[in-house]
């Protein structure tokens, strides 16, 4: 079956640092990655998406790059802000499933510190 | 324009109660999903739909029931409450087929159950 594995948090930074998170999958076919981010209170939103291998997707100074030969899906952003808190999570849309369902994984959560 | 509207925010039930969460989205989207959200656990399917009339189950379906009269609302049942069922419940839609394609969130639903 399909799985999204990313690394575990809090993931604790200060104002302007780079911040990486860690995410890989295991899927049959090709499928289409995404990250989405959740604020305190709120649903999630998407952040970016790749649909295909190579593509970069970014948004709000965050990158992730969509690696076929590592099944990866790394986010980054070179400088995080203190309204970049929040949980982030990685996820795939399997285009074998039927519907478009997303499997995602356990959510890293990130606080920035001024 | 509202999006994907979930009621209640929050609610408390006792074991053995039955409750219905409300989800509804004004965006046309044929595809609506019900998640639970766990700790580390990232978000679960719990059922989905592909259009009025047709649901189907997800990963963790057991003790939820749904139904898809119209486009717009997709409402989830709990027939008897359960403790292991206190989490916080997101409904989603997108447009279908869809992959590639964003699922919008609601805000979600916190339930406790006693």
């Amino acid at each position: 079956g399909n799985s999204v594995t990313q690394m575990e948090g809090p993931v604790t930074l200060s104002e302007e640092a780079f911040l990486t998170i860690n995410c890989t999958y295991t899927a049959t076919g090709y499928p289409s990655l995404f990250w989405y981010v959740q604020y305190p209170g709120e649903g999630l939103q998407l952040l970016l998406k790749a649909t295909k291998a190579d593509d970069k997707g970014s948004n709000k100074g965050f990158e992730a790059t969509y690696r076929k030969e590592t099944t990866s899906f790394h986010l980054e952003k070179g400088s995080v802000q203190v309204s970049d808190s929040a949980v982030y999570f990685c996820a795939l849309s399997d285009p074998q499933a039927a519907g478009n369902k997303l499997t995602f994984g356990g959510g890293t959560r990130v606080l920035v510190k001024p | 324009n509202a999006g994907v509207t979930q009621t209640p925010k929050f609610q408390v039930l006792k074991t053995g109660q039955s409750m219905t969460l409300q989800c509804a989205q004004d965006m046309n989207h044929e595809y609506m999903s019900w998640y639970r959200q766990d700790p580390g656990m990232g978000l679960r399917l719990i059922h989905y739909s592909v259009g009025a009339g047709i649901t189907d189950q997800g990963e963790v379906p057991n003790g939820y029931n749904v139904s898809r009269s119209t486009t717009e609302d997709f409402p989830l049942r709990l027939l008897s409450a359960a403790p292991s069922q206190t989490s916080v419940y997101f409904c989603a839609s997108s447009e279908f087929p869809g992959q590639g394609g964003t699922q919008h969130f609601g805000d979600g639903t916190r339930l406790s159950i006693l």
